[in-house]
């Protein structure tokens, strides 16, 4: 059971460069999530997927794509990287039930510096 | 007042000795409250729920007073492992919506030998 995965681990862009990142849970939760961390900010969520097939902005969300591809796989795309989105990305996942509010579960962090 | 408030430190604490930090939160309707640790360029790791009655795991002990919209940790005979930084964690509302869940920007918190 490996829980939330990311890839990759470490990304350097130059501005103006795309590129996705991947995430991936076998918990079976049906709700996603997607972070970013920066110095200072705490984290902030930029989008997030309730169940497969919905997707939803968070606090900010400029400058991202997300497709939830099945229940599994979560995935964030940068059309076209900025240094302002140089951070530590962090996908999540839990359980939602409408009801009652369950832990999240991180992935280990994608590193995007953005030159 | 901000979602989730947390007093960014760090605490330095030697070793063995108990420390203590609160959080506040804005949304009198949360229901569901957590501890995070995260450590230095890792993922933010449950460290327990919080429990209205309060709720003790090892060292670790964790209170909520919905009155004053606070919660607590209390690490008792801290650990050098214990460096960390903490984050205190909140629920958006009353539990009806799926976005997730508020993290305050973290304790940092520094056992020294």
């Amino acid at each position: 059971n490996a829980g939330v995965t990311q890839t990759p681990k470490f990304q350097v862009l130059k501005t103006g460069q795309s590129m996705t990142l991947q995430c991936a849970q076998d918990m079976n939760h049906n709700s996603m999530y997607w972070y970013r961390q920066d110095p200072g900010m705490g984290l902030r969520l930029i989008y997030y997927s309730a169940s497969e097939g919905t997707t939803d902005k968070g606090e900010v969300p400029n400058g991202y794509n997300v497709s939830r591809l099945n229940k599994r796989e979560f995935s964030l795309r940068l059309e076209s990287a900025a240094p302002s989105q140089t951070s530590v990305y962090f996908c999540a996942s839990r359980i939602f039930s409408g009801r009652l509010t369950y832990e999240q579960y991180f992935g280990p962090g994608t590193r995007l510096t953005v030159t | 007042r901000k979602e989730v408030e947390q007093d960014p430190g760090p605490f330095n604490v030697p070793e063995g000795a108990t420390v203590a930090f609160n959080c506040t939160y804005s949304n009198s309707a949360s229901q569901s409250f957590f501890w995070y640790r995260q450590d230095c360029r890792k993922e933010p790791k449950l460290l327990m729920s919080v429990y209205s009655s309060g709720n003790e795991d090892g060292r670790f002990t964790a209170q909520l007073n919905r009155a004053s919209q606070y919660i607590s940790l209390l690490i008792r005979d801290s650990k050098l492992s214990d460096s960390a930084t903490y984050l205190c964690v909140v629920n958006r509302d009353s539990g009806g919506g799926a976005d997730g869940l508020t993290f305050g920007k973290g304790t940092h918190l520094i056992i020294q030998p």
